[in-house]
């Protein structure tokens, strides 16, 4: 069965940093590309971010490109994101999902996801 | 980026009726040279995370009931219960993957009438 277990969510101050991580078991972890998608009332669901299974290529939102680097450690099973310079606008349920075999975002498993809130 | 637009905002169906949400795109996400629409459909139950329920616009996820049921082609799709059950209250999503961004509709809500 897979697994994908977000934690790092917290409250923080606009201008700060946060990372994030994800930690998967029940699948092979580094033949698939994973996600962070992001969610808040206002604007539903948002993809963020995506890295292919060996780390080589990633690709990024426009809202978060230059503050937030995805990476993954695949002898750990791990996914991460490091979110810099943080605003109230990330303030959001963060959620990391695995890539199907067919199409890389095709989210054919997620997280329980993470809580970012960003505030003073 | 590509706008998806669903519709209704939300429906309320009777127990053993039909429920038909519509997901139109702003731009065609068929690539031509395979024939597949690149459009998927995800549940998201309250307090959960999304859940796939179809992809390339109408193939259903393993598990799935197959009284979901996905539909259409270029830029209209529709998502079809065809007997809502009382588990399948819920907002349902659309999100296309034919370009970067990704992007996913406002979502449906289903209800029981």
């Amino acid at each position: 069965e897979v697994q994908l277990v977000e934690s790092g969510g917290d409250l923080v101050q606009p201008g700060g940093s946060l990372r994030l991580s994800c930690a998967a078991s029940g699948f092979s972890f580094s033949s698939y590309a994973m996600s962070w998608v992001r969610q808040t009332p206002g604007k539903g669901l948002e993809w963020v971010s995506t890295i292919s299974a060996s780390g080589g290529s990633t690709y990024y939102a426009d809202s978060v490109k230059g503050r937030f680097t995805i990476s993954r450690d695949n002898s750990k099973n791990t996914l991460y994101l490091q979110m810099n310079s943080l605003r109230a606008e990330d303030t959001a349920i963060y959620y990391c999902a695995k890539g199907s075999g067919s199409h890389m975002r095709i989210f054919d498993d997620w997280g329980q996801g993470t809580l970012v809130t960003v505030s003073s | 980026d590509i706008v998806m637009t669903q519709s209704p905002d939300s429906l309320a169906v009777s127990l053993g009726e039909r429920a038909t949400i519509t997901c139109k795109s702003s731009q065609s996400v068929l690539y031509s040279s395979n024939n597949k629409n690149y459009l998927t459909w995800y549940q998201q139950k309250p307090g959960q995370p999304p859940k796939l329920l179809i992809y390339w616009a109408s193939t259903r996820e393993s598990g799935v009931p197959d009284r979901f049921s996905g539909s259409g082609s270029g830029t209209d799709f529709t998502l079809t219960i065809s007997s809502l059950q009382a588990e399948d209250v819920a907002v349902y999503y659309c999100q296309q993957y034919y370009t970067t961004p990704p992007t996913f509709g406002q979502g449906t809500k289903v209800e029981i009438k």
